[in-house]
């Protein structure tokens, strides 16, 4: 079975400090897709990263950035200089890579961390 | 394309009575997703549709909960019989893709309280 665990529930910082979300997941596949999404206060998930198994290279995206690594199996997201409009609840995600039919498409449904809950006070 | 979208967002029913959710999902995409939210927790898989074809579902999904997605395009999640324990925020999502599947784009959500 599929897990991801989100151990930080609560983040506080103050406007420009750093922060790092931490995600460690566990499954059998060789080959699966990690994502990160943000839930701002008005609910809908919004998309931030997805990240193939095989591609260690870390990411980098304005004041955003993801540090991959497989052998800890962890794939933690970190801020830079954080802003208060980066409030909210940060989910992590793993894609489930079984077959699903004859034509080789992939179930690809998505198995949620707990989520970190990220408060940046001005 | 305005994204996935979702009907109602707010649902409030008493126990025992039947709600049906509507899902418009991003158009052409071939993956469709139920998930289920409760407070503090990360949503949780519900069913999956691939085209028309409804190719899992949860032991969450007990037998009150059906789903469907005719045509391919919409999909209804049906809730009959409500419990509180139901109550919850059923997030539709959508996404494309081949063997692997591209990003999942969520809805806004459809939030069921149960009185």
């Amino acid at each position: 079975a599929q897990k991801v665990t989100q151990a930080q529930t609560e983040i506080s910082v103050v406007e420009k400090e750093d922060v790092t979300l931490d995600c460690v997941y566990e499954t059998r596949d060789t080959t699966y897709y990690l994502f990160w999404y943000k839930q701002p206060p008005s609910g809908e998930l919004v998309f931030l990263i997805r990240r193939n198994s095989f591609d260690e290279q870390n990411e980098i995206s304005g004041r955003y950035s993801w540090n991959f690594q497989k052998s800890t199996s962890s794939f933690n997201f970190t801020i830079t200089a954080s802003q208060v409009v980066d409030s909210a609840v940060y989910f992590c995600a793993l894609s489930d890579s079984r077959i699903a039919n004859a034509g080789g498409t992939s179930y690809g449904k998505l198995t949620f961390g707990q989520g970190t809950i990220l408060t940046v006070h001005p | 394309d305005t994204g996935v979208s979702q009907d109602p967002r707010h649902k409030i029913t008493k126990r025992g009575q039947n709600v049906t959710f509507r899902c418009d999902p991003i158009s052409e995409h071939n993956r469709l997703y139920w998930y289920r939210q409760t407070l503090g927790q990360g949503p949780e898989f519900l069913t999956y549709f691939q085209n028309e074809a409804q190719l899992e579902k949860s032991r969450l999904l007990s037998d009150r909960f059906s789903a469907e997605r005719p045509k391919g395009s919409f999909s209804t999640l049906e809730i009959q019989r409500t419990e509180q324990g139901d109550s919850a925020m059923y997030l539709c999502a959508s996404s494309s893709g081949g063997q692997w599947p591209t990003e999942a784009f969520f809805g806004q959500g459809t939030r069921l309280t149960v009185v």
